[in-house]
């Protein structure tokens, strides 16, 4: 595997379930991103990783629920979610969150939709 | 309120035209601006990041980025079917949690007409 990978690809779940989105990257990086993109809106930032600390949680409601266990893992629990919450969900990771050389590279997305 | 603005199109130019793409942004403190392409499905691609006022060329592809009018703009010459697309712009600004925050404009939907 190289990038950024995402898993599952697609999910449809009831407003009920539990479920969790992994993101993986093999670039080396040290920062991860959890990104929602819905239609017709600009990508939203959810959550930003640094060294496996959390720098940014943008305001997303508590049902989001995110996890970084080391640099080269992130998740993204979700629970009692809302139709709504229906979006593309995007994951990235960069070399340094602190750099404005930063560059962001994207893995495929996770397509949810709540029922 | 931070932005990046972007017109979401459709923009259609003909095969072998020049695209021109812009976007403007609020925060003066800017300071890196990426453009990324997004096929329909997928996920955002980079194309290209510019730093500096002035041009920057790659193949077919010229960044263009005037930080006193807080304007930046891509260019596609010589445009094919498959530049078809939507293009985002994206804007690195220091944050004071000590990371630079992207902010994405909404895309512009470019169509290139065989």
């Amino acid at each position: 595997e190289t990038g950024v990978t995402q898993t599952p690809r697609h999910l449809v779940m009831g407003m009920t379930n539990k479920k969790s989105l992994k993101c993986e990257q093999h670039l080396g990086h040290n920062a991860m991103y959890w990104y929602k993109q819905s239609a017709k809106k600009p990508l939203e930032l959810m959550f930003v990783y640094s060294l496996e600390e959390r720098v940014e949680n943008n305001s997303v409601p508590s049902r989001f629920s995110p996890e970084c266990p080391n640099s080269s893992h992130l998740f993204l629990h979700l629970h009692t979610l809302q139709p709504e919450d229906s979006a593309l969900y995007l994951c990235a990771s960069s070399r340094d969150s602190g750099s404005r050389t930063d560059t962001q590279y994207f893995g495929p997305g996770t397509r949810l939709t709540v029922l | 309120q931070k932005e990046v603005e972007q017109n979401s199109g459709p923009l259609s130019v003909p095969e072998g035209a020049i695209a021109s793409l812009n976007c403007t942004y609020s925060d003066r403190g800017s300071q890196s601006f990426f453009w990324y392409r997004q096929y329909s499905g997928k996920s955002p691609e980079l194309i290209m990041f510019i730093y500096s006022n002035g041009d920057k060329e790659d193949g077919r592809f010229t960044a263009q980025l005037n930080k006193a009018s807080q304007y930046v703009s891509l260019l596609i010459r010589d445009s094919q079917p498959s530049d078809s697309a939507t293009y985002l712009c994206a804007v690195n600004t220091p944050n004071s949690g000590g990371y630079q925050k992207v902010t994405f404009g909404i895309g512009t939907k470019l169509q290139v007409i065989p």
